[in-house]
């Protein structure tokens, strides 16, 4: 089955400290993962996909095939992070699923 | 980037109605789909909107409940139709361009059925 599972609802740190969102994914083929995030009042975008291998805004994330993980790290966090992130994976056919989300909070 | 818009942006409706929400594309975008996103859950796929003929749609979604248009390459719309308040989602308009997998958003519609 696809599927895309973020373990936590609410993830909150403070400023400066590092941040690790979670991301395990179940695919049969040869996944295709991005992260995607929400900024209060405005719409979802893409933050980063794994192909690129880039840095955006300070997150990278890794594909582990092994481990079917694509979790999102931020080695300090900064107060304009705060946002909800989706981990999605593409399943062809131009879809995407995605999980359930991760609402940051960066406390000052 | 390619630049979806969505309207209304949010509506109240009594259970038993229908609403149309619309959604236009530019020119970039050749696939068009159907989010919903009910309280604190993710996004789901309704279905791919197909130009000039029926919808596809995913397991769980059905024409009658879900109606879809798209004219034209750059056009569609949804319909919820006869509304409970368990259709209270935010419903998002999502396409993608030629020979690209990242996904564009609309700004979604949050719809409260009453």
């Amino acid at each position: 089955a696809q599927r895309v599972t973020q373990p936590e609802k609410l993830l909150s740190v403070f400023k400066g400290a590092p941040v690790e969102l979670k991301c395990n994914y179940s695919y049969s083929g040869s996944p295709e993962l991005f992260w995607y995030v929400q900024y209060s009042r405005q719409r979802l975008q893409l933050l980063l996909r794994h192909i690129s291998r880039e840095s955006i805004k300070g997150f990278t994330a890794d594909l582990n095939k092994g481990e079917t993980s694509f979790h999102l790290k931020k080695p300090f966090a900064q107060e304009e992070d705060s946002a909800m992130y989706y981990c999605a994976l593409y399943t062809g056919g131009f879809k995407t699923i995605f999980g359930a989300g991760t609402r940051l909070f960066v406390k000052a | 980037s390619a630049v979806i818009s969505q309207k209304p942006s949010r509506d109240i409706c009594q259970r038993g109605t229908s609403l149309t929400i619309q959604c236009q594309v530019d020119s970039q975008v050749t696939m068009m789909f159907w989010y919903r996103q009910q309280p604190g859950q993710s996004l789901t796929l309704i279905a791919t909107a197909n130009q000039g003929s029926e919808a596809t749609y995913e397991s769980g979604f059905v024409i009658d409940k879900f109606p879809i248009s798209r004219p034209n390459l750059t056009f569609s719309t949804l319909t919820v139709s006869n509304m409970s308040p368990e259709d209270s989602s935010i419903y998002l308009c999502s396409g993608t361009a030629r020979l690209n997998t990242e996904a564009f958003f609309g700004q979604g519609t949050r719809l409260t059925v009453v």
